[in-house]
């Protein structure tokens, strides 16, 4: 069966601290890695890892994948009050489904 | 582009009622629309992957009775819960994929919250 496991669940840090999100997943027919920040709504798309070592970077955030020992993270630096937010990975099928992690809760505190 | 719209964004209903939830690709034609149920402190699960013009493939443990998804064109998704119980409410959430690579084939939804009273 599928599934894609995140810690830790939750966290709470302060403002400047940095933080890294784990992620690890068993998915038939893998294809890519992805990371979504959630918020109120629905998620936004953060980054799509679909081969190893390759470091993906976007301002403070940034993730990596290991496709052999099946494994991403997602490191954010010098966190905001502004990051805070759900943090959900998701493995994808080469039919396009997505399988989500449970997501972790991040909480930025000023 | 890629903009996926979804209504209602809030619905409450009684009991044993059944509520309509629209997904819309309005600037693309989505050829697969996902939905996905998301309970409150939980992640998103995946119900049902539907393609235009043919019936929806459901996820284990979904009825295919209670949600009906519908969809009748390239643009239009539908998911209706039908006879709606208390333990339905949930975030429900469309995705709609262009076919091509993720992840920008790949849009979401803002969300549809249901609370069945």
């Amino acid at each position: 069966e599928d599934k894609v496991v995140q810690s830790p669940l939750s966290l709470v840090v302060h403002e400047g601290d940095t933080v890294t999100l784990n992620c690890s997943y068993e998915v038939t027919n893998f294809r890519s890695l992805l990371w979504y920040k959630q918020e109120k709504k629905a998620p936004t798309f953060l980054f799509m890892l679909t081969s190893s070592g390759i470091e993906k970077k976007s301002g403070r955030l940034s993730s990596i994948l290991d496709k052999k020992e099946l494994f991403s993270i997602l490191n954010i630096t010098a966190t905001q009050t502004g990051d805070s937010a759900v943090y959900l990975c998701a493995g994808s099928s080469n039919t396009g489904k997505l399988i989500f992690g449970q997501g972790t809760t991040l909480q930025v505190k000023p | 582009g890629a903009v996926v719209s979804q209504h209602p964004s809030r619905v409450i209903c009684k009991s044993g009622t059944s509520v309509k939830i629209e997904c819309r690709s309005l600037d693309f034609q989505a050829t697969t629309m996902f939905w996905y149920r998301q309970f409150p402190k939980q992640s998103l699960m995946l119900m049902a992957t539907s393609n235009e013009g043919s019936k929806a493939t459901y996820e284990q443990g979904v009825e295919k009775d209670k949600f009906l998804i519908n969809h009748a064109s390239l643009t239009l998704s539908t998911l209706t819960v039908t006879s709606a119980h208390p333990e339905d409410s949930s975030f429900y959430i469309c995705s709609a994929s262009r076919g091509g690579n993720l992840p920008y084939g790949y849009t979401f939804g803002s969300g549809t919250r249901l609370t069945v009273v």
